[in-house]
């Protein structure tokens, strides 16, 4: 099984920020089959990124997705108040389970 | 515009087994191109993936999960089901279900019921 560990924790940063999320894998995750939710309070996870780095339809670009291997990042370019969320990455490849990391909580400083 | 919905009891007594059942509507549950799939959330914890199933019948389940779980599919209803057996109360979590693509590639979930409730109690 994958383990995916998220950090950090906890990111409270102010919009217009630039927020930096990783998500770490204990081994290779096949064919960057890694992806990105937003969880609001409430709702559904929503898909952000796949396959590392493409996009979802209607994700606004401010959200971007890189690495490789074992290790990933989240970006998002500058913070609007709609981007403070949990989020949660998640190893999808074609060996279950199908894990998902602890996830990064991004609050309002 | 595609729409999944689980139904089912909010409240499930330990050591009985948990029933829920996602109702695709928008789209064919019978489309050779989407695994569906169900996965919890304890409140104020983190998303953890019970298993997946092809229109097929064709099935694979986290294996932290194996033995209590079985996922079924109704194609004649649009509808896929859960059951997770022998529960306790750390079963007590948000059901989601959730489609995802696949094709020469394979897509992540990407359309998620809006989730429900279920409380293991007495």
């Amino acid at each position: 099984e994958i383990v995916l560990t998220q950090s950090p924790g906890t990111l409270s940063l102010s919009p217009g920020e630039r927020a930096t999320l990783s998500c770490r894998a204990s081994q290779s995750v096949s064919r960057n089959y890694l992806a990105w939710f937003q969880q609001k309070p409430g709702q559904a996870p929503r898909l952000l990124i796949y396959g590392a780095s493409s996009r979802a339809t209607g994700v606004p670009d401010r959200f971007s997705g890189s690495g490789s291997g074992t290790d990933f990042t989240l970006t998002i370019s500058r913070l609007e108040p709609e981007d403070f969320a949990v989020y949660y990455c998640q190893q999808y490849g074609n060996s279950p389970p199908h894990t998902f990391g602890g996830g990064t909580k991004v609050e309002i400083k | 515009q595609l729409q999944l919905q689980e139904s089912g009891p909010g409240l499930v007594k330990p050591s009985e087994t948990l029933s829920l059942t996602c109702t695709v509507s928008g789209g064919s549950i019978s489309s050779s191109s989407y695994y569906w799939g169900w996965i919890r959330q304890p409140p104020g914890k983190g998303l953890e993936w019970i298993g997946s199933i092809y229109y097929s019948g064709n099935t694979y389940y986290n294996p932290s999960l194996k033995s209590r779980v079985t996922i079924s599919v109704d194609t004649s209803k649009n509808q896929f089901s859960l059951k997770l057996s022998s529960v306790t109360a750390a079963d007590t979590a948000v059901f989601y279900c959730a489609r995802r693509e696949f094709g020469s590639t394979w897509l992540p979930f990407d359309y998620w019921g809006q989730g429900i409730l279920v409380t293991v109690s007495s």
